[in-house]
């Protein structure tokens, strides 16, 4: 079946540097969303991708989905302490939505 | 205000004590999923609803039961509780865009279940 794997699972983050997560589908995807859980909390939507190679930007958040709709990165600039929380994409396909594992992120002040 | 909610949100039970999690949703939204999250896990898909009494399979639907009778009810009635269903489960809700593609889904605040 239809398997999402992200990596990292976790990411130690100096504030103020950047760094990307990355998620990868063995299947082609229709679309990937991302969604942020911060601890104790509930998975929020974060954005959706649809179209091959397509890149959105919210503030210091960059989403990329890859040529193939197999693949999806988040990148964050410039990391603040609000960032702190597990990053996970989705990746449909048909009418099943499969998680990744999560990138669960601490940021040192 | 739009919102999913889920009852109980902390429960504590035995082996084999049949239980209900409700799940309801005021955004008269079609879709509706049921997860378990785990520890490195992620989370993984129980049961979906597409709309009223059309149910499926997700990844782990074993020892899980669900019914949609009404669009903004989405219950998950687990028969025979045993140990190894201990997780945090949420469930979410969606709309369907024009093209039938599903948008972001709203979660429930969650509901930690431990069977002992």
């Amino acid at each position: 079946g239809q398997q999402v794997m992200q990596i990292p699972q976790y990411q130690h983050v100096q504030e103020g540097e950047d760094f990307t997560t990355y998620c990868n589908s063995s299947t082609t995807l229709s679309n990937i969303q991302w969604y942020k859980q911060r601890p104790g909390g509930h998975p929020v939507f974060l954005i959706q991708l649809v179209k091959s190679g397509e890149v959105k930007k919210q503030k210091r958040l960059t989403f990329q989905f890859g040529e193939a709709k197999k693949n999806s990165s988040l990148h964050i600039t410039a990391t603040q302490t609000t960032d702190v929380g597990t990053y996970f994409c989705a990746g449909r396909s048909d009418y099943k939505l499969s998680f990744g594992a999560g990138t669960t992120v601490t940021v040192r002040a | 205000e739009a919102q999913v909610t889920q009852n109980p949100r902390y429960l504590i039970t035995v082996t084999g004590k049949k239980l209900t999690v409700t799940c309801s949703q005021n955004m008269n939204h079609e879709y509706m999923s049921w997860y378990r999250q785990d520890p490195g896990l992620g989370l993984r898909q129980i049961y979906y609803s597409m709309n009223v009494e059309v149910t499926d399979k997700g990844d782990v639907p074993e020892g899980y039961k669900v019914s949609r009778k009404e669009k903004r009810n989405f219950p998950l009635i687990l028969e025979s509780p045993s140990p190894n269903q201990t997780s945090l489960y949420f469930c979410a809700s969606s709309s369907t865009s024009v093209a039938g593609a599903y948008n972001e889904q709203f979660f429930g605040p969650g509901t930690r279940l431990t069977v002992l």
